[in-house]
């Protein structure tokens, strides 16, 4: 069974920097994109940026490119998303979602992780 | 970029009635097109992919249709688990610029 766990919430001060994970299992973890996707309070889905850990490529959204870094590690199969420099709008549940293999819609998904900025 | 709309905003439905949610895209996407639910305090679920093709474990009253750049989600008899909100998402281009619609809410009626 595919999974992805993500690390659990956070609560930052604006300026932090954070890095959040999620952990996949039950594939072969260098042969799928990972993605990320921001949902704000109350609103919809947005695509951040995704990566394939097998060679590191990284793809971003234009809205996000410059604002966060998508990483992974592959020995122990997890992707990363980082802030160097919170801001309060960065206030959003996170999802990291696996790309199908043909097909690149988000086929499996993470529990979320929520990122509260406040100071 | 390509820009989805999903139409109505909201759509209230009784239970045991049809539902039929509406996307359109900016510009072809060809049939590159994905369905999700999402629940409350859930994360979204992949329901359709491919603008037709049900994902795994999706009961078959959920059926995708549409090519191009109008699209459709029926779901034929509204049960109570399928109140929440239906996004569409394209995913035609390369390099990705994958991106999603708005959402319909579906509540009950």
């Amino acid at each position: 069974e595919v999974q992805l766990v993500q690390s659990g919430a956070e609560v930052k001060k604006p300026g932090e920097s954070l890095k959040i994970s999620c952990k996949g299992s039950g594939y072969s973890f260098t042969s799928y994109w990972i993605g990320w996707v921001r949902q704000m309070p109350g609103k919809g889905l947005e695509w951040m940026g995704i990566i394939y850990p097998g060679d590191s490529d990284t793809r971003y959204s234009p809205s996000f490119q410059g604002q966060v870094t998508i990483s992974a590690d592959k020995s122990i199969s997890t992707a990363y998303l980082q802030w160097s420099s919170l801001k309060a709008s960065d206030t959003a549940m996170y999802y990291c979602a696996r790309l199908g293999g043909t097909t690149k819609n988000f086929q499996h998904w993470g529990q979320g992780t929520l990122v509260t900025v406040s100071s | 970029e390509i820009v989805m709309t999903q139409s109505p905003a909201t759509l209230s439905v009784s239970p045991g009635e049809r539902a039929t949610l509406s996307c359109r895209a900016s510009q072809s996407v060809s049939s590159n097109l994905a369905w999700y639910q999402q629940k409350p305090g859930q994360a979204p679920r992949l329901l359709i992919y491919g603008a037709s093709t049900r994902a795994t474990g999706i009961p078959a009253r959920f059926s995708g249709s549409g090519s191009g750049t109008e699209f459709t989600l029926t779901i034929s008899s509204l049960q109570s688990e399928d109140f929440a909100v239906y996004y569409c998402q394209q995913y035609n281009n390369w390099p990705p610029l994958f991106t999603f619609g708005p959402g319909t809410k579906v509540d009950i009626k």
